[in-house]
Order: C-alpha cells, then structure tokens, then sequence
C-alpha cells in the first residue's frame, strides 16, 4: 500500500531533550516536506526537500533539522526541544519536486508535547 | 502575516444543501491553488485543484471556482453528504518556487443528517 509513515505518532518530551521523528514513503517520491498545524494558523512549511541530500527552509525552520540521506526517509530532528514546540507535526511527499501541478500525500501526524 | 486566510473557522451545512467554503491570498505570485480535506486523527487528503489558468475546475461533486481580480477562491460542494464533515485546507503554491506551499487555518465543516 502506498504510504506515508511516521513515528512516532505521540510523543510527550522535556525542554532541552534532543527528538527525532521519523517519516517513510514508499512511492519513490523526490519531494518531501515536514509541517506542523496549530490552533488557527494552519499548516505551516518547517523544510523541504526535492531529493536527496537536497533541503531548504520554509516558513518556519527555527529550532528544526531535517536530513535526506536515503530518498524514502526524511526525519525531523529537533535538537533542544522548547513548549512553543508543542503541535501537531506533518511529513508529506509528492512525486516530483518543483513541479506546478503535483500534489502532496500526508502521513497520519505526530503530536508532540514539550513540557 | 499568512498569505492565505480562510476566515470563516466553521460552517454547518444541512445534508443535500450546498457547502460553500472560502479562501482568500495576498500574494499576486501564487500560481497554483489546492483544496485538502483533513479527517480527525489523520494526514490531510488531497480533494480538487486549479491552476490560475482556469476559473473553475470540478469533479464530480466539488467544484473549485477561482477569482484572480478578487484573490479569492471557493469550493461548493453539491450535494453535501454527512462524510464530507471535516476540516478543509486551502493551499496556494506560487510561480517562483512551487515547493513551497502555503496554507490557510482551515474551515470546519459539519454537515448534519
């Protein structure tokens, strides 16, 4: 089945301890994104990555690492955790990067409590 | 400031009726405009898109209408069924870099039986 995959899907931390969450796709995709959704606010684009070894920022990278090493993975890396880390965490792929039309296929959320 | 808005948090809909939901941008660039569908406890689905192109675009009971002068875009929904209650994303992508995508609050809506 073609999928998104992330992990862990809840996960409740201190301040200041290093996390990672994992995200899978199996559909060979080149692009891949993490984002997290907050009251209000929506969506927002924390990186991006058209292929490996290829990520930049997107709206709100402060805190967050990312790295493509393999082209199926593309875990977030948050290095000291802080509260105002604390949301609902997306990864998403889509076939090709930079193209006007693909569309974005979602894993099933990470929620995240830094307390 | 979010370059997409979707103003109205929630809409409640009787089934049958149509759902009319809405988005606005800012952002003149955006070139390419996406409508997801998000169920409790799961990832956002894709639902129906536009290319700036095109003013309307529909598949079978979604319709997306595009309104360039206005920055403004909707979806109807006909009829409205009681699986369609969910959060709806809008999501405009723009012409200098389509790989950022950005992304209204949503709307929240609730069609009752």
């Amino acid at each position: 089945e073609a999928q998104v995959t992330q992990n862990p899907r809840y996960l409740i931390t201190v301040t200041g301890k290093k996390l990672t969450v994992t995200c899978s796709q199996n559909m060979n995709h080149e692009y891949m994104s993490w984002y997290r959704q907050d009251p209000g606010l929506g969506l927002r684009q924390i990186y991006y990555s058209m292929n490996v070894e290829v990520t930049d920022k997107g709206d709100v990278p402060e805190g967050y690492k990312v790295s493509r090493k393999e082209k199926r993975n593309f875990p977030l890396i948050l290095e000291s955790p802080s509260p105002n880390q604390t949301s609902l965490y997306f990864c998403a792929s889509s076939f090709l990067a930079g193209s006007s039309t693909d569309t974005q296929y979602f894993g099933p959320g990470t929620r995240l409590t830094v307390l | 400031d979010q370059q997409v808005k979707q103003n109205s948090p929630s809409l409640s809909v009787q089934e049958g009726r149509i759902s009319i939901l809405n988005c606005d941008y800012t952002n003149s660039m955006f070139d390419y405009f996406l409508w997801y569908k998000k169920y409790p406890a799961e990832g956002p689905t894709f639902l129906i898109s536009i290319s700036s192109i095109k003013d309307k675009n529909e598949d079978g009971r979604f319709t997306v209408f595009l309104n360039k002068s206005a920055k403004h875009l909707s979806l109807h929904i006909v009829p409205s069924q009681p699986g369609d209650s969910a959060v709806y994303f809008c999501a405009a992508k723009g012409v200098y870099n389509f790989n950022k995508f950005y992304f209204g609050s949503g709307t929240k809506l609730n069609v009752k039986p």
